[in-house]
């Protein structure tokens, strides 16, 4: 069964970094992109960028790049998302999925972070 | 890249259809047959109803449908049923390894 298993909720301070994690299982993760996007309370999803596991290259969407991080480990089977340094506005559910020729098949359940003084 | 435009929320009752627009423009759904759509229920991860434009992958039902116009897609749902309340949300390809979301849309099932 595939499966994008990510990390828990959190809870940060302004300026404080952060690393989440999407796990797979059930499938060859170095033969698919994972993608991350970005859902702000009660707002549509963002496209922030995608990791090819086999070479670690990586595409920012031009409205993320320099913003965040994404890296893989791809002998751990496990993508992630990381921040320097936080801000309010990064309060949101980030999640994880699998492109398989252009569609999005599988998801993570989603991780939600807060930003909060 | 501006997102999609979706209806806010569209509604029907139980056996009618109701239909979703996604409009963008000609570097996204007019440019590719690479639009697909999800379902989120409330606190779920989302899960795909239809790829590339008109496909099902297996176990969605057939009340779910796609079509694309230009650049506008469309996601109808026949014969609704309670289950079917939810977010919808569509994406496109839009080249370059670069995807764009729409803004969603809430089916409310009267």
């Amino acid at each position: 069964e595939v499966q994008l298993v990510q990390s828990g909720a959190e809870v940060k301070k302004p300026g404080e970094s952060l690393k989440i994690s999407c796990k797979g299982s059930g499938f060859s993760f170095t033969s698919y992109w994972i993608g991350w996007v970005r859902q702000m309370p009660e707002k549509g999803m963002e496209w922030m960028g995608i990791v090819y596991p086999a070479d670690s290259d990586v595409r920012y969407s031009p409205s993320f790049r320099g913003q965040v991080t994404i890296s893989v480990a791809k002998s751990d089977s496990t993508a992630y998302l990381q921040w320097s340094s936080l801000k309010a506005s990064d309060t949101a559910i980030y999640y994880c999925l699998r492109l398989d020729d252009y569609q999005f098949d599988y998801w993570g359940q989603g991780t939600l972070v807060t930003v909060s003084s | 890249q501006s997102a999609l435009t979706q209806p806010r929320s569209v509604s029907g009752s139980p056996g009618q259809s109701v239909t979703i627009s996604c409009t963008g423009t000609s570097s996204d759904v007019g440019g590719y047959n690479y639009v697909s759509w999800f379902q989120q229920h409330p606190g779920k991860a989302p899960k795909l109803m239809i790829y590339d434009v008109s496909q099902r992958p297996s176990g969605v039902p057939d009340r779910f449908s796609g079509s694309k116009s230009g650049n506008t897609a469309s996601l109808t749902i026949s014969g609704l049923q309670g289950e079917d309340e939810a977010d919808y949300h569509c994406y496109s390809y839009a080249g370059t390894y670069t995807y764009v979301f729409g803004t969603g849309t809430k089916v409310i099932v009267l």
